[in-house]
């Protein structure tokens, strides 16, 4: 079965309004990515974050490795924030063997 | 900063026919990948190359050639198109163990 489960599988929020998403995963790996796909197809890595809290402006990963479970946290939302946000684990050192989730569709609306 | 560059943006293809994929990246970068994305399933990894003239097959690779002539590209060719086949391939690169960085994708339909 799926080995990295994304919820919700979709959110649509007001603009401002805050966000969680949650991955959990039942893989022994132990490197958390998480990535946002861009409306037209492009991924962008956000975070790398094997284990606990990291923040880049309005976004904030946690990651607690002996619950198998990550978060990102989006503050104040934004339009430009709309699409598709996708966890991966992977090992250490070696990308070839990510294992994704499916990802959160969201949408901000003014 | 670098970009990486897919080409077609989309590509139509008939039942049987071989189909190539191509990936260009400016970040001098060691490593390439393929990706696919289908609907309701994670990204599967097709091949990778840690370096010119290397293949490495990743957990997809049955149905797929790949090519890495040069540093900076890495093809993807489509040995025979299923009939009704949609998806999208991504090409990734990276230097970092941990920073992939994407191209926009090839939305590939068979008819």
């Amino acid at each position: 079965g799926q080995q990295v489960q994304q919820s919700p599988a979709s959110l649509v929020l007001q603009e401002g309004e805050n966000a969680e998403l949650q991955c959990n995963f039942s893989t022994s790996l132990n490197s958390m990515q998480w990535f946002y796909q861009r409306p037209e197809g492009s991924l962008v890595s956000l975070f790398y974050n094997p284990s606990g809290t990291k923040q880049s402006g309005r976004l904030t990963s946690t990651t607690v490795i002996k619950e198998r479970r990550s978060s990102l946290h989006i503050s104040s939302s934004q339009i430009t924030d709309s699409g598709t946000y996708l966890c991966a684990m992977g090992n250490v050192g070696d990308n070839s063997k990510l294992i994704w989730g499916l990802g959160t569709s969201l949408v901000v609306n003014p | 900063g670098g970009i990486i560059t897919q080409t077609p943006k989309f590509l139509i293809g008939q039942e049987g026919q071989k189909l190539t994929l191509k990936c260009q990246q400016n970040f001098n970068h060691d490593t390439m990948y393929w990706y696919r994305q289908d609907s309701g399933k994670g990204l599967r990894l097709i091949y990778y190359s840690i370096t010119e003239n290397d293949l490495q097959k990743g957990d997809l690779s049955e149905g797929y050639d790949a090519s890495r002539e040069k540093k900076s590209s890495f093809s993807l060719t489509v040995t025979s198109a299923q009939k009704n086949e949609m998806a999208v391939f991504l090409c990734a690169s990276s230097i970092l163990w941990h920073t992939l960085y994407f191209g926009a994708g090839t939305r590939l339909s068979v008819l």
